[in-house]
């Protein structure tokens, strides 16, 4: 039963527009991540947050922004895509931090052309 | 094996035969956690596993961890069509605020 909703599943845009997704989890859970997956299935971390607070802030372009409305939602925004921003964007939350079982959404597939 | 190679591994087995997975990881972890992501979905996770630990069991699923060597596996007993999916492992890093995923591991159990 999905508890992580993301939306949209899938979206297709052009070089320089900016896109946002969105991410909410229903657990009652303190941290949300936002994830990277590639092509080869290569998962990596962008960022968390916990209690709306950012906590891991990888190595990302600056293009890309979380933005956080309460504990709940963890959205994130591109602001001028790249074609290589072509990927799948997952959400995660986890009760407490880093080590804990983490709870995926479905993902969001972006398309950059 | 996850981790130090730079393509995903993929494994083509027969349902019904067992399978093994391995995970080597390079940094200090209390846990190390095994997902599985079918596709179109997100990853779940399977089975965690703390340093603590040797092994531990869940249904068909057989993790084991040994923290002198840094590596842990995976075992799927008796696997079925719907095994079919990539599987990854995820250490914990010093600060315990993140996962760190492997580059997982394909698997195409066939029917």
């Amino acid at each position: 039963e999905t508890a992580v909703f993301q939306t949209p599943n899938y979206h297709v845009t052009q070089v320089g527009n900016e896109v946002s997704f969105n991410c909410k989890q229903t657990l009652g859970h303190d941290t949300m991540y936002w994830y990277k997956q590639d092509s080869k299935k290569l998962l990596k971390i962008m960022f968390s947050y916990n209690n709306k607070q950012l906590i891991v802030n990888e190595t990302v372009p600056r293009r890309f922004s979380p933005q956080s409305s309460d504990k709940a939602h963890l959205n994130l925004r591109i602001k001028s895509v790249e074609p290589e921003d072509s990927a799948v964007y997952l959400c995660a939350s986890s009760h407490w931090g880093g080590e804990d079982t983490q709870y995926f959404g479905p993902g969001t597939r972006l398309l950059v052309l | 094996s996850q981790w130090g190679e730079e393509n995903l591994q993929a494994l083509s087995i027969q349902e019904g035969e067992d399978v093994t997975m391995n995970c080597s990881y390079k940094t200090y972890t209390t846990v190390v956690q095994w997902y599985r992501q079918k596709s179109g979905k997100g990853p779940a996770q399977l089975i965690l596993i703390r340093s603590n630990e040797r092994e531990k069991r869940s249904g068909r699923l057989r993790a084991t961890l040994d923290t002198s060597s840094q590596s842990s596996s995976l075992s799927i007993t008796g696997t079925l069509a719907t095994d079919t999916a990539v599987y990854f492992c995820a250490t914990g890093n010093s600060a315990g605020n993140k996962l760190t995923f492997g580059i997982g591991t394909r698997v195409l159990v066939r029917p």
